[in-house]
């Protein structure tokens, strides 16, 4: 079974668009985190969150929203779609914040 | 920023140990040395976490120096599949709230046949 799974694994788009990744564990963790790998693979944290917090990297612009249904989801929304935007998304999930984390397999998105 | 240093890449002979350091000379009392790789097109993989004791599980060994300033990943056989980007990682084991990784740049491992 996969622990943290992703989908889509690629998604092409247009410039303006709106789009969002879905992300799901079935680990029993309690917290759950989007990353951001860019073109030079430089891996950064973009949303911690748990069932008390979000914690947002102040750099990640507010286009971007997570949104949890449940606590074993985690979905990023992103409205207005620039072709900065492109690179691959990671999602993952941890018990309690520990650094011991598990990630998905990622998301490639790219924006034309 | 990352509070870590890495060599940009590193070779290492099949079947031999690979050994990765890794410096972090301002480390805190409460921060541990995680280790995480990252094979090409695939997530990010937890490997070892340690604190001031050398940890040892399936994947690895991990020594940390006494004052705690440096860590090694040790890889003992070392096989083509362990070719990765590999990060060393500081900080709080948890304790509430909800704080992601701080990746650097990592150490380029290639295992050579």
């Amino acid at each position: 079974d996969t622990a943290v799974s992703q989908t889509p694994k690629y998604l092409v788009t247009q410039m303006g668009n709106d789009k969002s990744i879905k992300c799901e564990q079935n680990l029993g963790h309690d917290t759950m985190y989007w990353y951001k790998q860019d073109s030079k693979k430089f891996l950064k944290i973009m949303f911690s969150y748990n069932n008390k917090e979000l914690i947002i990297n102040e750099t990640v612009p507010n286009r971007f929203s997570p949104k949890s249904p449940d606590k074993a989801h985690l979905n990023l929304h992103i409205n207005s779609l620039e072709l900065g935007d492109s690179a691959v998304y990671f999602c993952a999930s941890s018990q309690a914040s520990s650094g011991e984390q598990y990630f998905g397999p990622g998301t490639r998105l790219t924006v034309t | 920023d990352a509070k870590t240093t890495q060599p940009t890449s590193m070779d290492c002979a099949e079947g031999r140990a690979a050994n990765l350091p890794c410096n972090h000379s301002t480390i805190s009392g409460n921060e541990y040395v995680y280790w995480y790789r990252q094979i090409h097109s695939q997530g990010p993989q937890y490997i070892i976490h340690g604190l001031k004791n050398n940890e040892t599980n399936e994947m690895a060994s991990l020594i940390i120096t006494e004052d705690r300033k440096s860590s090694t990943l040790i890889l003992p056989h070392a096989t083509l599949r362990d070719t990765a980007v590999y990060y060393c990682i500081v900080r709080p084991h948890g304790g509430g709230g909800a704080d992601g990784l701080t990746f650097g740049k990592g150490t380029h491992l290639i295992i050579q046949p």
